[in-house]
Order: C-alpha cells, then sequence, then structure tokens
C-alpha cells in the first residue's frame, strides 16, 4: 500500500512554455501532498504543501504564481510551471502521507524530471 | 549552516560489509528522524523512522539517534549490492511540520 505515482517521468519543453505534473495517490486518499524539487548533488527542498480544496502553502523564495499547484481531489495534485526558463530544469518529487500514519511519514512519487532548452 | 548535514561521499564498501552512514543536525526541535533510500532517477523511498533517541532495528538496518549531540546514523548489515543507491537523513519537529532533508549519502556495494 502507500503508491504514489507521478505523470510524466520525464518532460522536455521550450523555454516560455508551460508544463503541467500531476501527483496522485493510488491507493489511499490524501488531504495533504507535498511538492520538492532537487537538483543535482542538492538535498530536497520543499517547494509547496498542497491542501485539498484550499490554497496551497508555499515555501519561502517560490514563486506561488509560476508554480501553480491545484489540489483538486483526495487522490490528485497537479504543479503547473509557467512560463519555464532554463534554469527550472529540475527533477520534482510529490509525496503524501496516508490517514493513519504521522504527517512526517512522507511516501513519495517517482518524480518527474524537467528539462527546459 | 544546513539544518541537516550529511556527507555525500560517494562510500563504497565490499559486498557483506556493515555500512555507517551518519549525519548531523542544528533544529533543537527536531523529534522525529527518517532515513529514506533513493535509487538514481527515482524517488526516495522510507527506510526508517524513529522518534527521540535511541536505536530501532528493522532486518538489516539499525538506526540510532542521539539527540544530545544531534547525530543520527544508518547501520546496514551484510551489505549488498542492491543496497547501492542514495540515503537521505531527515529530521522535523513533528506531525505535517517540514521534513527537512540532508543533502544525501550515495553508496556503492561492490560484489
Amino acid at each position: 500500500g502507500a503508491v504514489v505515482s507521478q505523470h510524466p517521468s520525464r518532460v522536455i519543453c521550450k523555454s516560455g512554455t508551460s508544463v503541467k505534473i500531476e501527483c496522485r495517490s493510488l491507493d489511499f486518499q490524501a488531504t495533504t501532498m507535498f511538492w520538492y524539487r532537487q537538483f543535482p548533488k542538492q538535498s530536497l527542498m520543499l517547494m509547496a504543501t498542497s491542501n485539498e480544496g484550499s490554497k496551497a502553502t508555499y515555501e519561502q523564495g517560490v514563486e506561488k504564481d509560476k508554480f501553480l499547484i491545484n489540489h483538486a481531489s483526495l487522490t490528485l495534485s497537479t504543479l503547473t510551471v509557467t512560463s519555464a526558463h532554463p534554469e527550472d530544469s529540475s527533477f520534482y518529487i510529490c509525496s503524501a502521507t496516508p490517514p493513519g500514519r504521522r504527517g512526517d511519514e512522507q511516501f513519495f512519487g517517482p518524480g518527474t524530471r524537467l528539462t527546459v532548452l | 549552516q544546513k539544518e541537516v548535514e550529511q556527507d555525500p561521499g560517494p562510500l563504497s564498501v565490499p559486498e557483506g560489509a556493515i555500512v555507517s552512514l551518519n549525519c548531523t543536525y542544528s533544529n533543537s526541535a527536531f523529534q522525529y528522524f527518517m532515513w529514506y533510500r533513493q535509487y538514481s532517477r527515482k524517488g526516495p523511498e522510507l527506510l526508517m523512522y524513529t522518534y527521540s533517541s535511541g536505536n530501532k532495528e528493522d532486518g538489516r538496518f539499525t538506526a540510532q539517534v542521539d539527540k544530545s549531540s544531534k547525530y543520527i546514523s544508518l547501520f546496514i548489515r551484510d551489505s549488498q549490492p542492491s543496497d547501492s543507491a542514495t540515503y537521505l537523513c531527515a529530521g522535523n519537529s513533528g506531525g505535517y511540520q517540514k521534513v527537512t532533508f540532508g543533502i544525501g549519502t550515495k553508496l556503492q556495494v561492490i560484489p
């Protein structure tokens, strides 16, 4: 149990375009999902906390108008990178916590590698 | 100073060796500590989850936390080539508070 999926696994886009990444909890409902970014040889950095039915909470330094998060259902959160630039190229990973587990017991998706040309 | 410090390695050991992975942290509010394993180009997988100081064992893996020295460790016994991955330590103050990760230590177990 506690499976989190992401789609797509890899995306290449041109500078200036927008990219949508989906995060799904396959076998549990998640009122909260987390979005992380991982640059090469750097630690996972929390970008935002996605809350079902309400606005996401962004970490300091993360532009909410650039990284749009929509948590439309208890099993789906989407991250849209708007007007992507090469510096947005990174590994984007989501996570969620199944009901009954502590909030910090997070189960991660397989990640989405974004390359902006 | 980073909240969670971890040597990125790489660490190479022969198959069967005991592996010791370590982290230090600076946030005194941390109560919960985790170890994740991340294979190349994959998402992290939760390995061990511990509360406060003490030891926790699960199969070949043992996690240790010493809050007095702000030091956390992961021991892997009888290491296998399939253990080759990056191991990330993490901590937080509890509940839905932000989890802070170390940079990860890359481990290679050589057959």
